[in-house]
């Protein structure tokens, strides 16, 4: 059994470029959700998808938009990126049971926007 | 205010000695998480609980959904167990709510 993967692990980009972020799902897992977290806090909720959609979002802009795809694995892509988005972005792999949806994470990709 | 909230913010303890980390939250929940982050940022999910008490090795989580408040108690500590501990929040629409997490060193 293979856990959560993302990449890449470590990259800087400057202000106004795009970037994204890629997760493989644990086997077995249907639904994945993204995080951000800035230094010296706790994880902030993005968004979460299902089934391909988008089923519960965090309070982030429109520019933190991502996909999932058949496979289960998703992107998150941000655009426009200003200096407050550097952070570290957690990827969480789960089975869509509100009963049951344990979280398993990635070791993340850290963000460092210049 | 935040819809999940932690305390203490930063506990230093003797090895040995019992932990007790305290998490409150405002909203409706389907579940609660406990979570660890080791430096480097790799979190492991403890527990997840919707009602009662969990126990797994010297670790016990409990939760009162009354009064929207869990606890997560760790017995006997060890300096292995130094990391931060995060508590977190699913509610009805499949939104996550995380605390800002406590940090606990355990002194040798």
């Amino acid at each position: 059994e293979t856990g959560v993967t993302q990449s890449p692990t470590h990259l800087i980009k400057t202000r106004g470029q795009q970037v994204t972020l890629r997760c493989s799902s644990q086997s077995g897992h249907n639904t994945v959700s993204w995080y951000q977290q800035a230094l010296g806090q706790g994880p902030q909720f993005i968004f979460q998808y299902y089934r391909e959609e988008e089923n519960g979002r965090g309070n982030f802009p429109p520019r933190f938009s991502g996909l999932q795809f058949p496979n289960y694995s998703s992107e998150l892509n941000v655009n426009a990126l200003e200096l407050d988005d550097s952070a570290l972005y957690l990827c969480a792999s789960s089975l869509n049971n509100p009963g049951a949806n344990v979280l398993t994470f990635g070791a993340g990709s850290r963000l460092t926007v210049l | 205010k935040n819809e999940v909230e932690q305390s203490p913010q930063n506990l230093t303890a003797q090895e040995g000695e019992f932990i007790t980390i305290n998490c409150s939250y405002s909203v409706g929940i389907s579940a609660l998480h406990w979570l660890q982050q080791h430096p480097g940022g790799g979190i492991v999910s403890l527990f997840m609980l919707s009602s009662g008490k969990k126990k797994h090795g010297r670790l016990i989580a409990t939760i009162n959904i009354q009064e929207k408040h869990s606890s997560l108690h760790i017995t006997a500590s060890h300096p292995r167990d130094s990391a931060v501990y995060i508590c977190a929040v699913t509610n009805t629409g499949n939104q996550f709510y995380f605390g800002t997490g406590t940090s606990l060193t355990v002194i040798p």
